[in-house]
């Protein structure tokens, strides 16, 4: 499976944007990105994916390179609650329902 | 939305007692359900899939005869944690695979805390 590379943490200032980035290099033509993220003692909660364009919806933005080596989920304007572990992933459709692999993160503190 | 529950939400055994945890699909069919398991401050590590009616497929390293997995249902699949000891205190999600919306995506339950004293 291919590997993502995510900054182990990050901070942002609350109502201002957060760029997340993930790297991809080994993605594969039928790979799409998928983004998690996880909140303290919960489980895993969907954010966005995509193949090749970008993508947007009530939670955040999803920003594909053109080459698809990497991505940024961006969080336009970030509140306490968005404070949790951001998991890039990269999943492989073609009529499976294989399983997510999780990487360690990256670590999102949001300041007042 | 699809929504994925567990229960019980957090347990306290004794070692050497067995531990059955829940997880439904509240609102869609799930064919495929999985099983992670989730130490302090590290990810989430696949332990288990199950598709409905079949025996589960279980990850390197995991013993299925201590982590017994039911899929019986569309909604339903149970982990029952047997003999359980301190080192098997964790937390331990499920997800729910289904087909919405014209796309299968993956759905996670709240999670269940287990402490093995």
């Amino acid at each position: 499976d291919a590997k993502t590379t995510q900054p182990n943490s990050m901070e942002s200032n609350e109502e201002e944007p957060v760029h997340l980035p993930c790297n991809h290099s080994t993605i594969s033509g039928t790979d799409y990105i998928h983004w998690y993220r996880q909140l303290p003692s919960q489980g895993p909660e969907y954010v966005i994916h995509g193949l090749t364009s970008n993508v947007n919806n009530r939670m955040a933005s999803l920003a594909i390179a053109e080459d698809r080596k990497s991505s940024t989920l961006i969080l336009h304007r970030a509140t306490l609650r968005d404070a949790a572990v951001y998991y890039c992933i990269l999943r492989r459709y073609g009529g499976s329902q294989g399983n997510l692999i999780f990487g360690k993160g990256t670590k999102l503190s949001v300041k007042p | 939305g699809a929504v994925v529950s567990q229960h019980p939400s957090w347990v306290i055994c004794k070692s050497g007692t067995s531990v059955k945890i829940e997880c439904r699909s509240l609102d869609f069919q799930a064919t495929t359900m999985f099983w992670y398991r989730q130490f302090p401050k590290q990810s989430l590590m696949l332990m288990a899939t199950s598709n409905e009616g079949s025996k589960a497929t279980y990850e390197q390293g995991v013993e299925k005869d201590k982590f017994l997995i039911n899929h019986a249902s569309l909604t339903l699949s149970t982990l029952t944690v047997t003999s359980a000891h301190p080192e098997d205190s964790s937390f331990y999600i499920c997800s729910a695979s289904g087909r919405l919306a014209g796309a299968y995506e993956q759905y996670f339950g709240p999670g269940t805390r287990l402490t093995v004293t």
